[in-house]
């Protein structure tokens, strides 16, 4: 198993630039979660789907979309990127038991700079 | 919605135990408690969890004490590799969210 993928590694944009950054799991999964983390701080969660079919906002989730393709993906765009979305950019996905106890897995994140 | 506190860092020597410290003082009582590492800018990994008895496994151990207002992480024996941040985290619902908060930057020491 390759556990959580996430495409690209590294990345620059310009201001004002799109991207979509891409997330995978094999795990069979039902949830799935974006973080981003800037310098020195802890991760923040962005958007996160429950399962197939629904997504629901977390702390920080202006200036991004999001879209839960199928059980496997979980893609986050920045539809006109900004300086500020700096980061780097972690995928987590979990089995999504309702009310149970929860274990994320994380993916090795996405570098990102928007000059 | 129960957030964490934890010193901003700590050292040990290596071989020795580490002891890393969290409070979590508005925790519920379903709310069970995480810890995760992160090693210079890799995903978190998942080290252990536990809801209110002391929980061990082949990486740590978890001391969480009767009132459930604070928690110890223990690592047995530490080594070089365990340098790295360590964030105590508790589940905030809805969504299964995570809060991770800054987190201990462990150092050991040779």
């Amino acid at each position: 198993n390759a556990g959580v993928t996430q495409t690209p590694k590294f990345q620059v944009l310009k201001t004002g630039q799109s991207m979509t950054l891409q997330c995978a799991q094999d795990m069979n999964h039902n949830s799935m979660y974006w973080y981003r983390q800037d310098p020195g701080m802890g991760l923040r969660l962005i958007y996160y789907s429950a399962s197939e079919g629904t997504t629901d906002k977390g702390e920080v989730p202006n200036g991004y979309n999001v879209s839960r393709l199928n059980k496997r993906e979980f893609s986050l765009r920045l539809e006109s990127a900004a300086p500020s979305q700096t980061s780097v950019y972690f995928c987590a996905s979990s089995v999504g038991l309702a009310g149970g106890q929860e274990t994320q897995y994380f993916g090795p994140g996405t570098r990102l700079l928007v000059l | 919605d129960a957030k964490t506190t934890q010193p901003p860092s700590m050292d040990c020597a290596e071989g020795r135990a580490a002891n890393l410290p969290c409070n979590h003082s508005t925790i519920s009582g379903n709310e069970y408690v995480y810890w995760y590492r992160q090693i210079h800018s890799q995903g978190p990994q998942y080290i252990i969890h536990g809801l209110k008895n002391n929980e061990t496994n082949e990486m740590a151990s978890l001391i969480i004490t009767e009132d459930r207002k604070s928690s110890t992480l223990i690592l047995p024996h530490a080594t070089l590799r365990d340098t790295a941040v360590y964030y105590c985290i508790v589940r905030v619902s809805p969504g299964n969210q995570f809060y991770f908060g800054t987190g201990t930057s462990l150092t050991v020491i040779p």
